[in-house]
């Protein structure tokens, strides 16, 4: 079974500093990537960042990075430069790459970021 | 590329009525995801498809929940008869892959409200 698990409810950041947004997560399959996802006040769930497990180099895009530790199991959201419009709800998510773990997105509980003027 | 299109956005309904929440994926993709966010339990996922054909409906409540997906293009999940329990935003999701780092990409949801 996958789990995925992230235990700040809520952060809160100044506009233009970065902020770490924490991700632990357990899994028995051998291969599996992680997923960060974005969902602002509207709803809709916006795709940030993809990191596999076996890449040799932590995955960037744009503000976002990815402070992936395997052996410590965390998959840690880096947002850079904040700004007002990061506000947001913040999903860490794991799928598998075998049997029917492999289809699934485990997500977890979620992170509340504000940022402040 | 028109993204995932669910519908109807906003839904409120009697309690003992039937709900039909409707998705049409990505044209291509071949895996087909139904979840639930509530904020008790967050998102869940309740069923998957891949290549049309139901693969896990382990996350679905109950017998009054089901799923189809007649053809590559469509599915619906329907609620019958439905409980203000029911209420929350459901999620079609669609994915080009069963595996590995294809990730999903979501609709915009259906806000099911059971008065």
């Amino acid at each position: 079974a996958q789990k995925i698990t992230q235990t700040q409810p809520g952060m809160f950041v100044q506009e233009k500093e970065a902020v770490t947004l924490d991700c632990t997560y357990d899994t028995s399959d051998p291969s599996y990537g992680l997923f960060w996802y974005k969902q602002p006040s509207s709803g809709e769930m916006i795709f940030l960042i993809y990191q596999g497990s076996y890449d040799q180099q932590n995955a960037t895009e744009g503000r976002y990075s990815l402070n992936f530790q395997k052996a410590r199991k965390s998959a840690n959201l880096v947002i850079s430069a904040s700004q007002l419009g990061d506000s947001a709800m913040y999903f860490c998510a794991m799928r598998g790459v075998q049997g029917t773990s492999g289809s699934r997105l485990t997500f977890g509980e979620g992170t509340q970021l504000t940022v402040n003027p | 590329d028109a993204g995932v299109i669910q519908s109807p956005r906003h839904e409120v309904t009697e309690m003992g009525q039937e709900v039909t929440l409707r998705c049409k994926p990505i044209s291509g993709h071949n895996s087909l995801f139904w979840y639930r966010q509530t904020m008790m339990r967050g998102l869940e996922l309740l069923i998957y498809f891949n290549n049309n054909v139901p693969i896990d409906d382990s996350g679905m409540p109950e017998d009054r929940f089901s799923a189809k997906m007649p053809n590559a293009s469509f599915s619906t999940l329907k609620i019958q008869p439905s409980e203000p329990r029911d209420s929350a935003v459901y999620f079609c999701a669609s994915s080009p892959g069963q595996r590995g780092g294809n990730g999903y990409t979501f609709g915009s949801g259906t806000r099911l409200t059971v008065v």
